[in-house]
């Protein structure tokens, strides 16, 4: 089975700041995405950036951008000049090809300070 | 397009009654993934469907079932409720075909068991 761990239960992080959220994951499948959602109080989850396994190239969305190191099964979330509206609950998961669903972690809580 | 809706959002019901939760995907997307979300355990994978067929089913006790439509719509039943069933149900669509790891997610629908 897959399971994805988020290490950090809670992060903080100072308006125009910089934050690294952490996620490591263990699978021997070779062919399988990752992603990270962010839940903001509403609770809607909102897809931040996905990441496909076969590429070598970290993802990049704005702000938002991945460290991914697949030898290693890390995929952690760089927030840059982070925002009051970042704050949120972040879920790291991963999806792998055949079993149409997702993996989540346990979550980081970001609060973002003026 | 209209995002993934869940009705109703909010549902109270007495340990023992059985409850509903419908889920109307994004128009043209043909897959259905439902979860459960609670404070102790976090994000877990309830069924997914595809076209009328549920493709995978995840570790939850027989109470807990689901159908899909042939307008992709989906529902699932929880039968028999207890307490600790009390949590966020969502629901998420995927295109299906070659995006089916795209999932959108629904707001949620908030069931309270008392």
């Amino acid at each position: 089975a897959q399971t994805v761990t988020q290490s950090q239960p809670e992060m903080s992080v100072q308006e125009a700041e910089t934050v690294t959220l952490s996620c490591t994951y263990d699978t021997s499948e070779s062919d399988y995405y990752l992603f990270w959602y962010k839940q903001p109080p509403s609770r809607q989850m909102i897809l931040v950036i996905r990441q496909e396994a076969y590429k070598q190239q970290n993802a990049t969305e704005n702000r938002f951008s991945v460290n991914f190191q697949k030898a290693a099964k890390s995929f952690s979330l760089k927030i840059s000049d982070s925002q009051l509206g970042d704050a949120a609950m972040y879920f790291c998961a991963y999806f792998r090809n055949s079993g149409y669903a997702l993996n989540f972690g346990k979550g980081t809580s970001l609060l973002v300070t003026p | 397009k209209a995002g993934v809706t869940q009705t109703p959002r909010y549902l109270i019901k007495t340990r023992g009654q059985q409850v509903t939760l419908s889920c109307s995907p994004i128009s043209g997307h043909r897959s259905v993934s439902w979860y459960q979300q609670t404070p102790g355990q976090g994000l877990q994978f309830l069924f997914e469907y595809f076209s009328e067929t549920q493709r995978n089913k995840g570790n939850f006790p027989g109470r807990f079932s689901g159908r899909q439509f042939s307008n992709s719509r989906s529902e699932m039943n929880v039968s028999t409720l207890e307490l600790g069933d009390s949590a966020l149900y969502l629901c998420a669509s995927s295109p299906g075909g070659a995006q089916f790891y795209e999932q959108y997610f629904g707001p949620g629908t908030r069931l309270t068991v008392t």
